[in-house]
């Protein structure tokens, strides 16, 4: 059964890079047909969608975070990472990581990470 | 840009009640929704996909519909552990962007 585990700092400053990395056990993170996502959640708000990335390198991102957000994959550590630069204190949230299944023309989230909170202060 | 409005965004109810939640979509660039749903501290589960599917191990009281612009998510008879926010999720394709709705907590009447 597929497992998903982030990890990083829980306190980054502001105008610094958070970083985060996922960890995939319990199956291939080169899977076909299986994205692997980053979704955030400010403290009481709703899910927003960071970016998604397949184990080739293509990647897709909410055009509204875009400028800042990077992910990778690390295929051989079975792992992908999320990066966002010039942090604020409006990007802290939890942030999850989650394998998203390619269903013809649509998606779903299937299996998500415990989730891991990041605050931003100096 | 594809927007999500859930309503209601809150709504109490009672064991045994039947439970409707609608998400609209700004534009109807999507032909389905999936649906999730969130406790306290704990990550969001998948339910329903493809509109209507059930995620293997979600009991069969809930159910999805919807096409166009309008989708539901139906509770038949709303258990105690049902209680809990409830988000539905869409993907407009070009350009490639998810969308979440706002959410809709179910609360104990």
């Amino acid at each position: 059964q597929v497992q998903l585990q982030e990890s990083g700092p829980g306190l980054v400053k502001p105008s610094q890079t958070l970083s985060l990395t996922c960890s995939v056990s319990g199956g291939s993170i080169s899977s076909d047909g299986h994205y692997w996502s980053w979704v955030r959640q400010r403290p009481g708000k709703g899910l927003e969608w960071i970016g998604y990335i397949y184990y080739s390198g293509s990647t897709y991102y909410n055009p509204s975070l875009k400028n800042r957000v990077t992910i990778s994959v690390d295929t051989s550590e079975n792992q992908f990472s999320l990066r966002l630069s010039s942090v604020t204190a409006a990007d802290t949230a939890m942030y999850y990581c989650a394998r998203v299944e390619q269903l013809g023309d649509t998606h779903a989230f299937d299996i998500w990470g415990q989730g891991t909170m990041v605050t931003v202060s100096s | 840009d594809i927007q999500l409005t859930q309503s209601p965004s809150f709504l109490s109810a009672s064991v045994g009640d039947r439970v409707t939640i609608t998400c609209r979509a700004s534009q109807g660039i999507s032909s389905h929704a999936a649906w999730y749903q969130q406790k306290p501290g704990k990550a969001p589960k998948l339910l329903i996909f493809a509109t209507s599917t059930l995620q293997s191990g979600v009991p069969s009281r809930f159910s999805g519909s919807g096409s166009g612009t309008e989708f539901t998510l139906t509770i038949s008879s709303l258990q105690a552990e049902d209680f809990a926010i409830y988000f539905c999720q869409q993907l407009s394709p070009y350009p490639r962007k998810v969308a979440f709705g706002g959410g809709t907590k179910v609360e104990i009447k």
